[in-house]
């Protein structure tokens, strides 16, 4: 099955300090999604995105899709405490089928 | 509003033992999915119900059967649990096949002894 690889795997940063994470994939992707998941808890939705070159915010959150439609970031400005946890991307080669999900990005925010 | 709910939260079991899973969305979603996921791994798709009487493979459909019971619930079964199916359990719904928003249930974690 498609694979999407995360990096990094884990990261270990201030309060305060700007994040950035990545998804690479080797095949091409019509939309890329970010969630978050906390300990214990089923994703949550971030951002999503339809167009290659397409950057979009949400508050703290940007992320951006790669121009190749084959990677997509992920950052997050002044990291705060309950920005802890496990990202993940997905990405989909057409509308309404199948979403991949990246192998997620561990993040831990040390007040 | 409960979102979506997922019964049990942990779940034991031998070698061979049956058990189904439960979900159930009150958000009158059409779509819903099974998701499980292991460590190191990203969330992988077991089997989907685009639609109220419809249910297809996803990525890792061995060793398990799906039941869309109604619009609101959607189970999954085990029928001779395996080793291998340890693993941390998603369900999740959207509005459509087509909508790109997921909602996913708590989890259910799942040992396989």
């Amino acid at each position: 099955g498609q694979q999407l690889n995360q990096s990094p795997q884990s990261m270990f940063i201030q309060e305060g300090e700007d994040v950035s994470m990545n998804c690479t994939s080797s095949s091409i992707f019509n939309t890329w999604l970010w969630y978050k998941q906390d300990p214990g808890e089923g994703p949550v939705l971030l951002i999503a995105l339809y167009k290659a070159g397409e950057l979009t915010s949400n508050g703290r959150l940007t992320a951006q899709f790669g121009i190749t439609r084959k990677d997509s970031f992920l950052n997050i400005s002044a990291s705060i405490p309950s920005d802890v946890g496990i990202y993940f991307c997905a990405g989909s080669r057409n509308t309404g089928n199948q979403f991949y999900f990246g192998t997620g990005t561990s993040l831990t925010v040390i007040p | 509003n409960a979102g979506v709910t997922q019964t049990p939260k942990f779940q034991v079991l031998k070698t061979g033992q049956s058990m189904t899973l439960q979900c159930a969305q009150d958000m009158n979603h059409n779509s819903m999915y099974w998701y499980r996921q292991d460590p190191g791994m990203g969330l992988r798709l077991i089997y989907y119900s685009a639609s109220e009487g419809t249910t297809d493979k996803g990525e890792v459909p061995n060793g398990y059967n799906v039941s869309r019971l109604n619009k609101r619930e959607f189970s999954l079964r085990l029928e001779s649990a395996a080793p291998s199916q340890t693993s941390v359990y998603f369900c999740a719904s959207s509005e459509s096949p087509s909508t790109d928003t997921q909602y996913f249930g708590p989890g259910t974690r799942l040992t396989v002894l």
